[in-house]
């Protein structure tokens, strides 16, 4: 079954350093997205893309991030400099907009933890 | 008031029983409601979706929706101790894709 695949697992960095979560969504789907889940709180949207740009990006998704589909198969997260508070889980999805829904049930990755310290 | 709330549990029940997983939401332009389920450090799963009011049944799951009480449920019929993780239910306007989410609410099914 196709899955939307993430790297790395787990990935610490020092505060202010930069950072790129890899993303590769299921094959023949168009929208990608990021989301993010700080530990015991709610999924958070970031940002959705769609035809090589940002079609929705959330209050969170400020000058630091950045998002690219850099070839045919990848979809990145760029974090410029990381903060203490970007400690999260960053989740990857991605959806079919030719479904019945137009595309809005997603399907997401494993995640990336991401621990600044 | 927020805009989706989820009792977080955590709700334990034996083997057998009838789970019955509720979220409550605010905003009326809510169209497509979903209900995923994330076990420990892994990504939510997309269990079912639903379009507007109605019922949807897939096996031992049954998705409700009740757009005039602004109230969604999730049944699990016959819950397995393989049942036990976190459920989110998540939804959205349909003019976008953006998916608003609740807390989750964990559940433990013992054996």
């Amino acid at each position: 079954e196709p899955e939307v695949t993430q790297t790395p697992s787990h990935q610490v960095t020092q505060m202010g350093q930069e950072v790129i979560l890899r993303c590769v969504p299921i094959s023949n789907h168009l929208y990608f997205y990021w989301y993010r889940q700080i530990l015991g709180q709610k999924v958070e949207f970031l940002v959705s893309f769609y035809n090589n740009e940002i079609s929705e990006k959330s209050e969170i998704f400020d000058d630091q991030f950045s998002v690219e589909r850099p070839d045919g198969s990848n979809f990145t997260l760029k974090i410029r400099s990381t903060k203490l508070e970007d400690s999260a889980m960053y989740f990857c999805a991605s959806s079919d907009p030719r479904t019945v829904t137009g595309g809005t049930e997603a399907f997401f990755g494993q995640g990336t933890r991401l621990t600044v310290v | 008031q927020k805009e989706v709330e989820q009792d977080p549990g955590p709700l334990s029940v034996p083997e057998g029983a009838i789970v019955s997983l509720n979220c409550t939401y605010s905003n009326s332009a809510f169209q497509y409601f979903m209900w995923y389920r994330q076990y420990s450090r892994k990504g939510p799963e997309l269990l079912m979706y639903t379009y507007s009011s109605g019922n949807k049944e897939d096996g031992r799951f049954t998705a409700q929706v009740d757009k005039s009480s602004k109230y969604i449920s999730l049944f699990i019929r016959d819950s397995q101790p393989s049942d036990s993780a976190t459920y989110l239910c998540a939804m959205n306007a349909g003019n976008n894709r953006k998916l608003i989410w609740g807390l989750g609410t964990s559940l433990a099914v013992n054996p």
